[in-house]
Parts: structure tokens; C-alpha cells; sequence
């Protein structure tokens, strides 16, 4: 099993839809990120949340530490929010970022 | 705002020759972190560095070494390429002076084809 469990693996939407991904995990963390790759390979960076929630622009990430789970939500999608959502955790004393599969989302206008 | 600059962007090489991948992190930024991802794969963390020091290691091949200078760029030097090494090589800064750990930003990545 996985330390990090993405769903859905693809994800299909008409441009303005709501969508929400989620991230289960398996280990105590420190931190949590989510992550945008498009095609071409670059990888940015969302978020990062240790507990709450965070917003940016069309962008919401929350985390609940009990259930070791994160939601990033994308309100009123657009065709150019289309890429790979990776979420992607660090735990306990490590340095290194431990990655989920990620979830390729097409918007389709 | 700059951001994580790697070279070069494309590496095509040969079965076992030489590769050197060079990483330049954001100014201010003192901890470098090397990650591998294959085609279809999620990355996969390969080693990182604080303060020139390396600072933990993941699956980094013993093929592989990588240091950080004294302008905390770094460079990933591969030897005796395989094919499977083929991958995208991303480079991530972070600034963790303070002894906390803080966010990760990448670079574009260095796209390494051996064949």
C-alpha cells in the first residue's frame, strides 16, 4: 500500500465545474503539499499545509490531521487549470517529499 | 521573483557515458533537494543537502553522487548510464535556515534521455 493515495487517478469536467481532489495518507506528517505539473514536466507549487486550510485565488486546500486526509477543491474551473494534482507529504524527521500518483484533470471547455 | 533555475533543460546521452546535471536554487535558499521521475511514475526523492552538507538520502543509485558548493548550487553526476536512467530530473529549493522545514518550490526540470 501506498504511504500516499490520490483519487480519483483521472478526472474529466466541463469548464465552471467544481472539483475536488483527495489525498489519503498513511503516516504521521509534517507537512502536506499539493502540486501542479503540466504537460512538459514542470512541477509547481500550490500549497503547503500542516493543518487548516489555506486559499488562493480559485485554489482551497484543507487538511484534517486526525483522519490523515486533504482536499484540494478548484472552484469555477477553467481548461488551463487541465494537469497532473500531485499531493505529496513529508513525514516525521525526513527531509525528503513522499508523492502520491497524482490525478490527471482535464477541463474540457 | 526567481526561481529554481536547472541545466540543462534536455540531456541526451549515450549508454554508459557521463552526465552532470547542475541545479541553481533561489537566492537565500540553503537546502537543495534532488528528485527522479520516470515516464508514467510519481518522483521519486534521490538525496539532499543543507548548508554544502548532504542532509538525507532516498534511492540515489551508487552511480550517482551530488554535492552543493559553497554558492549552494548543485550539481547530480551520473556515471555508466543505463537506459533506465531515462527520466526527469527535478532540482527543489527551500529555505530552512532556521532550522524549520519550509516550502519546497522546483525547478523545471532537467530531461534526461539515454540511449
Amino acid at each position: 500500500k501506498n504511504e500516499v493515495e490520490q483519487s480519483p487517478q483521472n478526472l474529466t469536467a466541463q469548464e465552471g465545474e467544481f472539483i475536488t481532489i483527495n489525498c489519503s495518507y498513511s503516516v504521521g506528517i509534517s507537512a502536506l503539499h499539493w502540486l501542479q505539473q503540466h504537460p512538459g514536466g514542470g512541477i509547481v507549487s500550490l500549497f503547503m499545509l500542516s493543518s487548516g486550510k489555506k486559499k488562493h485565488g480559485r485554489l482551497i486546500a484543507t487538511i484534517n490531521i486526525q483522519e490523515k486526509h486533504s482536499s484540494l477543491h478548484i472552484t469555477a474551473s477553467h481548461p488551463r487549470d487541465s494537469a497532473v494534482y500531485i499531493c505529496a507529504v513529508r513525514s516525521g524527521g525526513s527531509e525528503k517529499l513522499v508523492f502520491g500518483k497524482g490525478m490527471k484533470l482535464t477541463v474540457n471547455p | 521573483a526567481a526561481g529554481v533555475i536547472q541545466s540543462p533543460r534536455h540531456l541526451i546521452k549515450e549508454k554508459r557515458e557521463t552526465a552532470t546535471l547542475k541545479c541553481y536554487p533561489i537566492p537565500r535558499h540553503d537546502t537543495v533537494y534532488w528528485y527522479q521521475q520516470g515516464p508514467g511514475q510519481d518522483p521519486q526523492f534521490l538525496i539532499s543537502f543543507y548548508e554544502k552538507m548532504q542532509s538525507d538520502k532516498g534511492s540515489i543509485p551508487d552511480r550517482f553522487s551530488a554535492q552543493q558548493f559553497s554558492d549552494y548550487h548543485s550539481e547530480l553526476n551520473m556515471s555508466s548510464l543505463e537506459l533506465g536512467d531515462s527520466a526527469l530530473y527535478f532540482c527543489a529549493s527551500s529555505p530552512r535556515g532556521q532550522g524549520n522545514y519550509n516550502e519546497q518550490f522546483f525547478g523545471p526540470g532537467t530531461r534526461l534521455t539515454v540511449l
